[in-house]
């Protein structure tokens, strides 16, 4: 079966500018997560939504940066303002029902983002 | 969270076993003991989890310490396939999200 997309794969922009993060969860995965990694470090947990809400953004860095997932499936990560600080990839994963602390996560290519 | 300890790189040969420790002399009764590994270039990929007794599946085992302070995740004939970073993580929150430390770079040689 499909696993989880995200689109673009590759994101260059300019700095200041606005962009958007696409990512397609496995159907039927109610817990969806964010994370970005920068070179040559761990993934860093952003923000996770569980069905239409987010219930942590702990991770979310400063008011630039925001997620939606108004339907409870696709999700999109917004960056305004953008800064060359933002440039890492950033990971979406999935989960079937509640997230919790055994649930398998199920971890998407990336979109790689580069801003100039 | 609480914190692991990994080491920083592991060598192996191919078609040997391999044993991947990590310390958490810090875990809680409530941690669940989370393995994944990450490909180049690829997304992390889910390998193993546990809560105090062994676990085997598929892809490798996972041998957790009586006192929980420690673990290793054992794959039992390691193929060039499986040269990733692989990351020990705790996980005790309901959220289930997971806190990435560096890692162990494993490097299998032909």
């Amino acid at each position: 079966g499909a696993g989880v997309s995200q689109t673009p794969s590759n994101k260059v922009t300019e700095k200041g500018k606005y962009v958007e993060l696409r990512c397609d969860p496995i159907s039927g995965h109610t817990a969806l997560y964010w994370y970005r990694q920068s070179l040559g470090q761990g993934p860093e947990f952003l923000i996770y939504f569980q069905g239409t809400g987010a219930a942590d953004d702990s991770g979310l860095p400063n008011d630039r940066f925001f997620a939606v997932r108004p339907e409870g499936s696709v999700s999109t990560l917004k960056i305004q303002r953008t800064e060359r600080g933002d440039s890492a990839v950033y990971l979406c994963a999935s989960s079937l029902s509640l997230a919790s602390s055994y649930n398998e996560q199920f971890f998407g290519p990336g979109t790689r983002l580069t801003v100039l | 969270d609480a914190k692991t300890t990994q080491p920083n790189s592991m060598e192996s040969n191919e078609e040997e076993p391999v044993h991947l420790p990590c310390n958490h002399s810090t875990i809680s009764g409530t941690d669940y003991i989370h393995w994944y590994r990450q490909l180049p270039s690829q997304g992390p990929e889910y390998v193993i989890h546990g809560l105090t007794s062994n676990v085997n599946n598929r892809m490798a085992s996972l041998a957790i310490a009586e006192d929980r302070k420690s673990s290793t995740l054992i794959l039992h004939r390691a193929t060039l396939r499986d040269a990733a970073v692989y990351y020990c993580i705790l996980i005790s929150s309901n959220t289930g999200k997971l806190i990435f430390g560096q890692g162990t770079t494993l490097q299998v040689k032909p």
